[in-house]
C-alpha cells in the first residue's frame, strides 16, 4: 500500500532558527496537506497544496508541492516556542475516495 | 462558525465490549471521515460518510461500523473491543466528498481498552 516517509522524526532547535521537514511518497499524490497537532488535541490544518510545483505560505510557514508529485516540504522561519508540536504531512491520490494518508510526524521541540 | 466536535472526550472500556463515538461536522460540511491514531503514529483512515452512506473504507475489520445522519453528524461504532483498539479516534469533516479538499479535525476521543 501507499506509504509516506516523513523526516526528520524529531528535531531540537534554537528559538529564531529556521526549520525544514519533508515527506516522500511511494506513489503520486494530487493533494498535499500539512497539519500540526498539539498534545491531547486533533490535527490543525496549516497549509493545503493542490498543484505540482505550488509554493504556499501561511505566516512564517511555507510549503511546497514537489514537481514529481511524490514529495512535499514544509519550512518554518524564525521559530518561536509555540511552534512546538508534531507536524504531519498528509496526501491524497486521484483514485482514493476521500481518505488522507498521513506520515508518522515530525516532533518539533524548541529551546527557549 | 462551529468547528468539529466529538464526544465523549475520554472513554474506558473492557475487552469484548462495544463503544459508540459521536461527531458533529463543521457548519456547511456534508462529509465526515473517521481516523484512528495510535500513540506515536499518524492517523489511519477508517472510513468516510457522504450523504448518509459509506464512501470509502480503509483497512479496518467489519466490527468497525458507522452512521451518518441527515444533519451530517456521524457515529463510529466498534464491536468486540480488543486491546489494540486503544487509540485516539479522530473525526474530520470536509465540504466535499471527492476532489481536492481540506479535512478539518475535531479534538478526538481517547479510547482505552482494558
Amino acid at each position: 500500500g501507499q506509504q509516506l516517509n516523513q523526516s526528520p522524526q524529531s528535531m531540537f532547535i534554537q528559538e529564531g532558527e529556521d526549520v525544514s521537514m519533508n515527506c516522500t511518497s511511494s506513489s503520486i499524490f494530487n493533494t498535499w496537506l500539512w497539519y500540526k497537532q498539539d498534545p491531547g488535541e486533533g490535527p490543525v490544518l496549516l497549509i493545503a497544496l493542490y498543484k505540482a510545483g505550488e509554493l504556499t505560505s501561511n505566516g512564517r510557514l511555507t510549503a511546497q508541492f514537489g514537481i514529481t508529485r511524490k514529495d512535499s516540504f514544509l519550512n518554518i522561519s524564525a521559530s518561536i516556542p509555540s511552534d512546538v508540536g508534531i507536524y504531519f504531512c498528509a496526501g491524497r491520490d486521484g483514485g482514493s475516495q476521500g481518505n488522507l494518508i498521513f506520515g508518522k510526524g515530525t516532533k518539533l521541540s524548541v529551546k527557549p | 462558525e462551529t468547528g468539529v466536535t466529538q464526544s465523549p472526550t475520554h472513554l474506558i472500556k473492557t475487552r469484548g465490549q462495544q463503544v459508540t463515538l459521536r461527531c458533529s461536522s463543521q457548519s456547511g460540511h456534508n462529509t465526515v471521515s473517521w481516523y484512528q491514531q495510535a500513540l506515536g503514529q499518524g492517523p489511519q483512515f477508517i472510513f468516510q460518510y457522504y450523504r448518509e452512506e459509506e464512501n470509502g473504507r480503509g483497512n479496518f475489520p467489519p466490527r468497525f461500523s458507522g452512521l451518518q445522519f441527515p444533519n451530517y453528524s456521524s457515529e463510529l461504532n466498534v464491536n468486540a473491543l480488543e486491546l489494540d483498539d486503544s487509540a485516539l479516534y479522530l473525526c474530520a469533516s470536509s465540504p466535499y466528498a471527492t476532489g481536492a479538499n481540506e479535512q478539518f479535525f475535531g479534538p478526538g476521543t481517547r479510547l482505552t481498552v482494558l
